[in-house]
């Protein structure tokens, strides 16, 4: 069965500091890997999307790369903001047969210091 | 603005009832789920469905049940079958599956026991 693995629980950094999440899985053969933010209370918000096929894929000062071989994803946030804190969670896509939704890991809950 | 409505945002709910979670999306997605959260875990599938009239279940679908009579709704009831129901609930849906599309979540509904 999948699991996924996200290291560290819990991150502090100062702003302006680049950062880096990540997020280990244990069967490679997955479809696609994605990476969501949550804020308190709220639901998910869709980041990146990585299919099995790409390397990495960037949106303004985000980059999450993959190595599915190894069964690593990796989330950098450059140039951190107080609004990047949140809980950033990993989750992937199997292949093959069984429930068609996503595995998910625990998050790392981020906290930006002004 | 197209999205994903979740209501209510809370619920309680008493020893021996059963309650029903809504969710509906105006972005004409095909395929939709429901997810359970529970503090310091990652999510959980409970159930989902890629067409109407259609639906799976996912890792933990016992004491859940639902249907899919529209397109645009996946409502989920909560039976008094599941014994532990304190939990945030989240619904999501995607374009024609999940593998290579996105998925999109609603801003979830957190059911409480009395």
């Amino acid at each position: 069965k999948q699991e996924v693995t996200q290291i560290p629980a819990a991150l502090s950094v100062p702003e302006g500091e680049n950062l880096v999440l990540n997020c280990s899985f244990t069967d490679s053969a997955i479809y696609n890997l994605q990476w969501f933010r949550q804020d308190p209370g709220k639901g998910l918000t869709s980041l990146l999307l990585i299919q099995s096929s790409q390397r990495e894929q960037t949106s303004g000062r985000l980059n999450a790369s993959l190595d599915k071989s190894s069964g690593r994803s990796t989330l950098y946030i450059a140039a951190s903001q107080p609004g990047d804190s949140a809980t950033y969670l990993c989750a992937v896509i199997q292949s093959g047969g069984g429930a068609d939704g996503l595995t998910f890991g625990k998050g790392t809950h981020l906290i930006i210091q002004p | 603005d197209g999205g994903i409505t979740q209501s209510p945002k809370y619920l309680f709910r008493k020893e021996g009832q059963n309650v029903t979670l809504s969710c509906e999306q105006n972005l004409n997605h095909d395929a939709m789920y429901w997810y359970r959260q529970d503090p310091g875990q990652g999510l959980r599938l409970i159930y989902y469905s890629q067409i109407v009239n259609d639906f799976q279940k996912g890792d933990i679908a016992e004491g859940y049940s639902v249907s899919r009579e529209k397109k645009e709704s996946f409502p989920l009831t909560v039976t008094s079958a599941q014994k532990n129901p304190t939990a945030f609930y989240l619904c999501a849906s995607s374009i024609m599956g999940p593998r290579y599309q996105p998925q999109h979540f609603g801003d979830g509904t957190r059911l409480s026991i009395l």
